[in-house]
Protein backbone atom coordinates (compact mmCIF):
# COMPACT_ATOMS: atom_id res chain seq x y z
CA UNK A 1 0.00 0.00 0.00
CA UNK A 2 1.17 3.41 -0.25
CA UNK A 3 1.04 6.55 1.90
CA UNK A 4 2.27 10.12 1.87
CA UNK A 5 3.70 12.06 4.95
CA UNK A 6 3.51 15.56 4.84
CA UNK A 7 5.91 17.38 7.69
CA UNK A 8 4.09 20.25 9.32
CA UNK A 9 0.68 21.35 8.64
CA UNK A 10 1.51 24.82 8.77
CA UNK A 11 4.51 26.42 7.05
CA UNK A 12 5.19 30.15 7.24
CA UNK A 13 7.54 32.32 4.95
CA UNK A 14 8.07 35.82 5.20
CA UNK A 15 7.70 37.01 0.95
CA UNK A 16 10.28 36.76 -0.97
CA UNK A 17 11.82 33.82 1.24
CA UNK A 18 12.21 30.44 0.32
CA UNK A 19 9.41 27.98 0.50
CA UNK A 20 10.11 24.44 1.51
CA UNK A 21 6.72 22.11 1.70
CA UNK A 22 8.49 18.67 3.12
CA UNK A 23 6.62 15.09 1.70
CA UNK A 24 7.56 11.88 2.36
CA UNK A 25 6.26 8.72 0.43
CA UNK A 26 6.18 5.12 1.06
CA UNK A 27 5.92 2.65 -1.73
CA UNK A 28 6.50 -0.66 -2.67
CA UNK A 29 6.92 -0.06 -5.99
CA UNK A 30 8.10 3.23 -8.25
CA UNK A 31 5.72 5.69 -7.78
CA UNK A 32 3.87 8.67 -9.45
CA UNK A 33 4.27 12.10 -7.22
CA UNK A 34 2.39 14.80 -7.26
CA UNK A 35 1.73 18.17 -5.98
CA UNK A 36 -1.73 19.86 -5.95
CA UNK A 37 -2.36 23.46 -4.79
CA UNK A 38 -5.80 24.29 -3.26
CA UNK A 39 -7.46 27.63 -2.94
CA UNK A 40 -10.43 27.95 -0.32
CA UNK A 41 -13.56 26.60 -1.33
CA UNK A 42 -12.09 25.20 -4.65
CA UNK A 43 -10.84 22.42 -6.82
CA UNK A 44 -7.48 21.05 -6.73
CA UNK A 45 -4.68 22.46 -9.34
CA UNK A 46 -1.69 20.42 -10.45
CA UNK A 47 1.90 22.25 -9.63
CA UNK A 48 3.95 19.30 -11.11
CA UNK A 49 4.61 15.28 -11.31
CA UNK A 50 7.20 13.08 -10.69
CA UNK A 51 6.43 10.00 -13.38
CA UNK A 52 10.23 8.29 -13.06
CA UNK A 53 11.85 10.66 -15.91
CA UNK A 54 13.61 13.84 -14.56
CA UNK A 55 14.25 13.71 -10.47
CA UNK A 56 14.05 17.52 -10.43
CA UNK A 57 10.84 18.32 -11.73
CA UNK A 58 9.81 22.00 -12.96
CA UNK A 59 6.46 23.24 -12.30
CA UNK A 60 3.93 26.24 -12.62
CA UNK A 61 4.30 29.39 -10.57
CA UNK A 62 8.28 29.00 -9.97
CA UNK A 63 7.37 25.65 -7.95
CA UNK A 64 9.78 22.88 -8.24
CA UNK A 65 10.16 19.59 -6.24
CA UNK A 66 12.92 16.94 -6.33
CA UNK A 67 12.57 13.45 -6.06
CA UNK A 68 14.70 11.62 -3.81
CA UNK A 69 14.63 7.70 -3.68
CA UNK A 70 16.93 6.99 -0.97
CA UNK A 71 15.14 9.66 0.92
CA UNK A 72 11.46 8.66 -0.17
CA UNK A 73 11.13 12.30 -0.76
CA UNK A 74 9.50 15.02 -2.87
CA UNK A 75 9.62 17.82 -1.15
CA UNK A 76 8.55 21.12 -2.90
CA UNK A 77 10.34 24.56 -2.88
CA UNK A 78 9.83 27.73 -4.43
CA UNK A 79 12.88 30.10 -3.97
CA UNK A 80 10.67 33.13 -3.22
CA UNK A 81 7.60 33.30 -1.91
CA UNK A 82 4.86 35.72 -3.56
CA UNK A 83 1.70 36.36 -1.36
CA UNK A 84 -0.26 34.82 -4.10
CA UNK A 85 1.10 31.37 -3.10
CA UNK A 86 -0.67 31.36 0.36
CA UNK A 87 -3.00 28.06 -0.14
CA UNK A 88 -2.88 24.72 0.94
CA UNK A 89 -0.68 22.00 -0.64
CA UNK A 90 -1.28 18.53 -0.83
CA UNK A 91 1.59 15.82 -1.83
CA UNK A 92 0.20 12.34 -3.26
CA UNK A 93 1.56 9.55 -4.70
CA UNK A 94 -0.18 6.83 -7.32
CA UNK A 95 0.87 3.47 -8.67
CA UNK A 96 2.31 4.14 -12.33
CA UNK A 97 -0.19 3.80 -14.69
CA UNK A 98 -3.20 4.22 -12.56
CA UNK A 99 -4.92 7.41 -11.12
CA UNK A 100 -6.23 6.53 -7.92
CA UNK A 101 -4.35 9.13 -5.56
CA UNK A 102 -3.47 8.72 -1.87
CA UNK A 103 -3.35 11.86 -0.66
CA UNK A 104 -0.95 13.52 2.06
CA UNK A 105 -2.76 15.56 4.75
CA UNK A 106 -1.85 18.86 3.69
CA UNK A 107 0.14 21.80 4.59
CA UNK A 108 -1.15 25.19 5.02
CA UNK A 109 0.95 27.69 3.44
CA UNK A 110 0.74 31.30 5.09
CA UNK A 111 2.96 34.27 3.80
CA UNK A 112 3.59 36.93 5.83
CA UNK A 113 4.39 40.64 4.43
CA UNK B 1 -10.57 27.21 -19.89
CA UNK B 2 -12.27 24.91 -17.16
CA UNK B 3 -12.10 20.84 -18.75
CA UNK B 4 -14.11 19.78 -15.21
CA UNK B 5 -17.95 21.19 -14.69
CA UNK B 6 -18.79 20.43 -10.89
CA UNK B 7 -22.27 21.78 -9.79
CA UNK B 8 -23.45 22.74 -7.44
CA UNK B 9 -21.06 24.54 -5.92
CA UNK B 10 -22.45 25.23 -2.70
CA UNK B 11 -25.19 23.50 -1.27
CA UNK B 12 -27.34 24.17 1.92
CA UNK B 13 -30.41 21.41 2.99
CA UNK B 14 -32.05 20.13 5.64
CA UNK B 15 -31.51 16.82 7.41
CA UNK B 16 -32.92 13.73 5.11
CA UNK B 17 -32.86 14.95 1.87
CA UNK B 18 -31.44 13.77 -0.61
CA UNK B 19 -28.62 16.08 -3.00
CA UNK B 20 -27.15 14.87 -6.34
CA UNK B 21 -24.03 16.89 -7.52
CA UNK B 22 -23.04 16.19 -11.45
CA UNK B 23 -19.69 16.19 -12.78
CA UNK B 24 -18.88 16.39 -16.37
CA UNK B 25 -15.71 16.64 -18.45
CA UNK B 26 -16.11 18.85 -21.04
CA UNK B 27 -13.55 18.15 -23.62
CA UNK B 28 -12.54 14.61 -22.79
CA UNK B 29 -14.18 11.37 -22.22
CA UNK B 30 -14.11 10.31 -18.50
CA UNK B 31 -13.66 6.27 -18.83
CA UNK B 32 -12.89 6.84 -15.23
CA UNK B 33 -14.46 8.96 -12.08
CA UNK B 34 -12.91 9.45 -9.05
CA UNK B 35 -15.07 11.15 -6.41
CA UNK B 36 -13.30 12.14 -3.36
CA UNK B 37 -14.33 13.80 0.04
CA UNK B 38 -12.86 16.27 1.95
CA UNK B 39 -13.62 17.56 5.46
CA UNK B 40 -12.53 20.78 6.67
CA UNK B 41 -9.28 21.04 7.50
CA UNK B 42 -8.54 17.71 6.27
CA UNK B 43 -7.29 16.07 2.91
CA UNK B 44 -8.81 14.27 0.40
CA UNK B 45 -10.03 10.98 1.03
CA UNK B 46 -11.37 8.22 -2.23
CA UNK B 47 -14.72 7.84 -1.47
CA UNK B 48 -15.17 5.82 -4.89
CA UNK B 49 -14.09 4.70 -8.46
CA UNK B 50 -16.96 4.32 -11.29
CA UNK B 51 -16.01 3.05 -14.77
CA UNK B 52 -18.10 4.28 -17.40
CA UNK B 53 -21.31 1.92 -17.48
CA UNK B 54 -20.26 -0.06 -14.56
CA UNK B 55 -21.24 -0.49 -10.83
CA UNK B 56 -18.79 1.83 -8.82
CA UNK B 57 -16.15 0.63 -6.38
CA UNK B 58 -16.32 1.49 -2.64
CA UNK B 59 -13.34 2.27 -0.18
CA UNK B 60 -13.62 0.89 2.76
CA UNK B 61 -16.05 2.31 4.75
CA UNK B 62 -18.17 4.25 2.53
CA UNK B 63 -21.67 3.52 2.27
CA UNK B 64 -22.85 2.52 -1.06
CA UNK B 65 -26.51 2.63 -0.26
CA UNK B 66 -25.37 6.16 1.24
CA UNK B 67 -23.91 7.52 -1.78
CA UNK B 68 -25.34 6.46 -5.35
CA UNK B 69 -23.45 6.98 -8.11
CA UNK B 70 -24.19 6.96 -11.70
CA UNK B 71 -21.66 6.78 -14.21
CA UNK B 72 -24.04 6.53 -17.29
CA UNK B 73 -22.26 8.45 -20.28
CA UNK B 74 -18.34 9.52 -20.82
CA UNK B 75 -18.71 12.87 -19.79
CA UNK B 76 -21.17 12.50 -16.96
CA UNK B 77 -21.27 11.65 -13.78
CA UNK B 78 -23.27 12.32 -10.76
CA UNK B 79 -22.87 11.58 -7.00
CA UNK B 80 -26.37 11.79 -4.83
CA UNK B 81 -26.29 11.70 -1.35
CA UNK B 82 -29.26 10.05 0.19
CA UNK B 83 -30.94 11.09 3.32
CA UNK B 84 -28.59 13.58 4.37
CA UNK B 85 -27.11 14.07 8.07
CA UNK B 86 -25.05 16.56 9.09
CA UNK B 87 -22.21 14.04 9.40
CA UNK B 88 -22.39 14.13 5.94
CA UNK B 89 -21.41 17.87 5.13
CA UNK B 90 -18.04 18.16 3.76
CA UNK B 91 -16.35 18.94 0.41
CA UNK B 92 -17.62 16.50 -2.48
CA UNK B 93 -14.68 16.95 -5.37
CA UNK B 94 -15.26 14.62 -8.61
CA UNK B 95 -11.69 13.57 -10.53
CA UNK B 96 -12.59 12.34 -14.05
CA UNK B 97 -10.29 10.62 -15.88
CA UNK B 98 -9.79 9.62 -20.02
CA UNK B 99 -7.91 6.48 -19.18
CA UNK B 100 -4.76 7.20 -21.18
CA UNK B 101 -1.90 6.61 -18.79
CA UNK B 102 0.19 10.37 -19.93
CA UNK B 103 -3.18 12.33 -19.39
CA UNK B 104 -2.82 14.72 -16.28
CA UNK B 105 -5.91 14.00 -13.75
CA UNK B 106 -8.48 17.29 -13.49
CA UNK B 107 -10.38 17.61 -11.03
CA UNK B 108 -13.67 19.56 -10.41
CA UNK B 109 -14.04 22.93 -7.95
CA UNK B 110 -15.52 20.90 -5.53
CA UNK B 111 -19.10 20.88 -4.31
CA UNK B 112 -19.60 22.06 -0.40
CA UNK B 113 -22.53 20.45 1.38
CA UNK B 114 -24.02 21.75 4.27
CA UNK B 115 -26.65 19.62 5.82
CA UNK B 116 -28.74 21.69 8.68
Amino acid sequence: AQSVTQLGSHVSVSEGALVLLRCNYSSSVPPYLFWYVQYPNQGLQLLLKYTSAATLVKGINGFEAEFKKSETSFHLTKPSAHMSDAAEYFCAVSLQGAQKLVFGQGTRLTINP
Amino acid sequence: GAVVSQHPSWVICKSGTSVKIECRSLDFQATTMFWYRQFPKQSLMLMATSNEGSKATYEQGVEKDKFLINHASLTLSTLTVTSAHPEDSSFYICSPFSGHRNQPQHFGDGTRLSIL
